[in-house]
This record gives C-alpha cells, sequence and structure tokens, in this order.
C-alpha cells in the first residue's frame, strides 16, 4: 500500500530552526508538495520538489531524496505565526496526492 | 486571478438531513476539481474528482455523491446524513496540466459539518 509517514507533533522555540520530516513509500513518484494549515482554516501551498535536493523559499526550504523516500521541511527564525500543522503530500504515478495526517508545530515563547 | 469560492462555512445538520456543499472556481477554464473530507486529527481523504462537465470519478464508498452540472461548479451532496459524515469539507482545483510541472492544489476555505 501507499503510506506517508510524519511525526504528529512537534514543539520549538520562537526564532529557532525546525525541521519536520517526511518519509513516503508509493507507487511512482511525480513530485512531493508541502502545505502548512492553520487551526480550522484550509491548508496553503509551501513548496514543491520533484528533483533531489533542496528548494529555498525565504524562512522556509524543503529537502527531497528520492532514492530514500525522504523529504524535509525547515522552518528558520521560528515565528509564533508559524504555529500551524504542515502536511507533506506525493503526487503518486497515476498523478493522485497522497496525503500525510500532518505535523503539528508548536511554537512557543 | 484564479479564486475559488466554496459555502456554506458552517453548518449543523440532524441525522438524517440532507446535505448540499457548493463550489466554484473563477479565472479559469475546464479545471480538475476536487471534495476532499478531513476528520479532526487525520489526513485528507479524497472524496470526488471531476475533469469535466458530469465526469465525476468516486474514491471512497458512501452514501455522499458529487455532481459538476457547469464547468467551474462543483457540488457534494448527500440525501441523509450520518453521524460519521461530520468534518471539514474541503473543494480543491488544479489546471488542466496535471501531468506536467507543480500543477498546485489550491483549496477553498473548507466546510465545517456537524451532524447530531
Amino acid at each position: 500500500g501507499q503510506n506517508i509517514d510524519q511525526p504528529t507533533e512537534m514543539t520549538a522555540t520562537e526564532g529557532a530552526i525546525v525541521q519536520i520530516n517526511c518519509t513516503y513509500q508509493t507507487s511512482g513518484f511525480n513530485g512531493l508538495f508541502w502545505y502548512q494549515q492553520h487551526a480550522g482554516e484550509a491548508p496553503t501551498f509551501l513548496s514543491y520538489n520533484v528533483l533531489d535536493g533542496l528548494e529555498e523559499k525565504g524562512r522556509f526550504s524543503s529537502f527531497l531524496s528520492r532514492s530514500k523516500g525522504y523529504s524535509y521541511l525547515l522552518l528558520k527564525e521560528l515565528q509564533m505565526k508559524d504555529s500551524a500543522s504542515y502536511l507533506c503530500a506525493v503526487r503518486d504515478s497515476n498523478y493522485q496526492l497522497i496525503w500525510g495526517a500532518g505535523t503539528k508545530l508548536i511554537i512557543k515563547p | 486571478s484564479q479564486t475559488i469560492h466554496q459555502w456554506p462555512a458552517t453548518l449543523v445538520q440532524p441525522v438524517g438531513s440532507p446535505l448540499s456543499l457548493e463550489c466554484t472556481v473563477e479565472g479559469t477554464s475546464n479545471p480538475n476539481l476536487y471534495w476532499y473530507r478531513q476528520a479532526a486529527g487525520r489526513g485528507l481523504q479524497l472524496l470526488f474528482y471531476s475533469v469535466g462537465i458530469g465526469q465525476i470519478s468516486s474514491e471512497v464508498p458512501q452514501n455522499l455523491s458529487a455532481s459538476r452540472p457547469q464547468d467551474r461548479q462543483f457540488i457534494l451532496s448527500s440525501k441523509k446524513l450520518l453521524l460519521s459524515d461530520s468534518g471539514f469539507y474541503l473543494c480543491a482545483w488544479t489546471g488542466t496540466g496535471s501531468y506536467s510541472g507543480a500543477n498546485v492544489l489550491t483549496f477553498g476555505a473548507g466546510s465545517r459539518l456537524t451532524v447530531l
């Protein structure tokens, strides 16, 4: 079966750096997405990786290793507004998105 | 620019009552449209998707149905709600170039359904 694994919850301190990991086992691979979802709101797109390596976008970076079935989202200079759930999703060989359950990130002052 | 509208934002319905959630997309034509459900503390579950008018694919057998009467309109319905239908329902769209590039999935604001 297809599976996406992420930690359920993480806690970090304002101003620090946090890395949220995602491992996947899917039928084929056509890209990996990270979304941010604040409580009670819809997910919003953060990043997309289809080739191995690091994609940097401001305070957020996303890394992909296709051979290891692994990605991480790196958040730098954490702010209180970064408290949210972070969803990892992989597009499989049928171009359908397989979603992880999300990682709830709690930022403490 | 493209926008997606979804309503109602919240609703409380008794068991056995009907349901209709509506979603429309503006600023694009022939989008791929999706209905997802998100139960509390769980991941997104794809319910239906549509690649064109009248074309509906169901991912999960259940008492829900979907329809696409117009190019940019997607409706989620039920004739009789169950307690287990409670959740956060999200409409989403992508462009038709699904097989190339990022083709990001963009979500509506969501509809929170509570069945009592």
